[in-house]
């Protein structure tokens, strides 16, 4: 099974700071990989797939990068809306694991 | 529009068989490529995927999981069942279902979660 990291576990940011975290799978996954947003007591929600792709409706500051091992999700200026947590899942292979996640908070 | 809704008890005792059921509404999963996932959030800790059901009836299911993990489904009344036997206090978890793209593994939309609580 795929196995995936996730790091920072946790970062502190202000409201305009770029923002950056990183996923790494323990194998390749080519271009497999999906970020979701998960708020306080509420769903998650589809960012980004195919480690680049914004899904419809999702700010142009949110974009997401990398392939094979390594992928990286970035905020270009952090809003209040997007104090929240943040995984990366990969979808190369069942089981689609998730990562442990990044919880972004206010500094 | 695509909704999920995910209902059940919300208390079980340990050893008896949690099931939770997702409803859904705004797709069909006799529709080539579909699927809904399973996944769960023990409280204040990271999300577990816990199991695939598609279109064709084919199942994947989390290894550490899966002698206990079951999915059915039941196209007409549009609706998948999870059931996981002999629950213990560490599935007690907030419970999700997502509807999988027809063509991609990501899951868009999920249910709004239903938390079940696995104790005496």
């Amino acid at each position: 099974d795929i196995q995936m990291t996730q790091s920072p576990s946790s970062l502190s940011a202000s409201v305009g700071d770029r923002v950056t975290m990183t996923c790494r799978a323990s194998q390749s996954i080519s271009n497999y990989l999906n970020w979701y947003q998960q708020k306080p007591g509420k769903a998650p929600k589809l960012l980004i797939h195919a480690a680049s792709i914004l899904q419809g409706g999702v700010p142009s500051r949110f974009s997401g990068s990398g392939s094979g091992t390594d992928f990286t999700l970035t905020i270009s200026s952090l809003q209040a809306e997007d104090f929240a947590s943040y995984y990366c899942q990969q979808s190369d292979s069942a089981p689609f694991t998730f990562g442990p996640g990044t919880k972004v908070d206010i500094k | 529009q695509i909704t999920l809704k995910e209902s059940g008890p919300t208390l079980v005792k340990p050893t008896q068989t949690l099931s939770v059921t997702c409803t859904f509404s705004g797709f069909s999963l006799s529709t080539s490529g579909v699927g809904v996932g399973w996944i769960r959030q023990p409280p204040g800790k990271a999300l577990e995927w816990l199991g695939i059901i598609y279109w064709d009836d084919d199942k994947h299911y989390s290894p550490s999981l899966k002698n206990r993990l079951r999915l059915t489904k039941d196209t007409s009344k549009s609706q998948v069942v999870l059931t996981l036997t002999n629950a213990d206090p560490v599935d007690t978890a907030t419970y999700y279902c997502a509807h999988k793209h027809w063509n991609f593994n990501w899951f868009d939309p999920w249910g709004p979660g239903t938390l079940v609580t696995v104790s005496s």
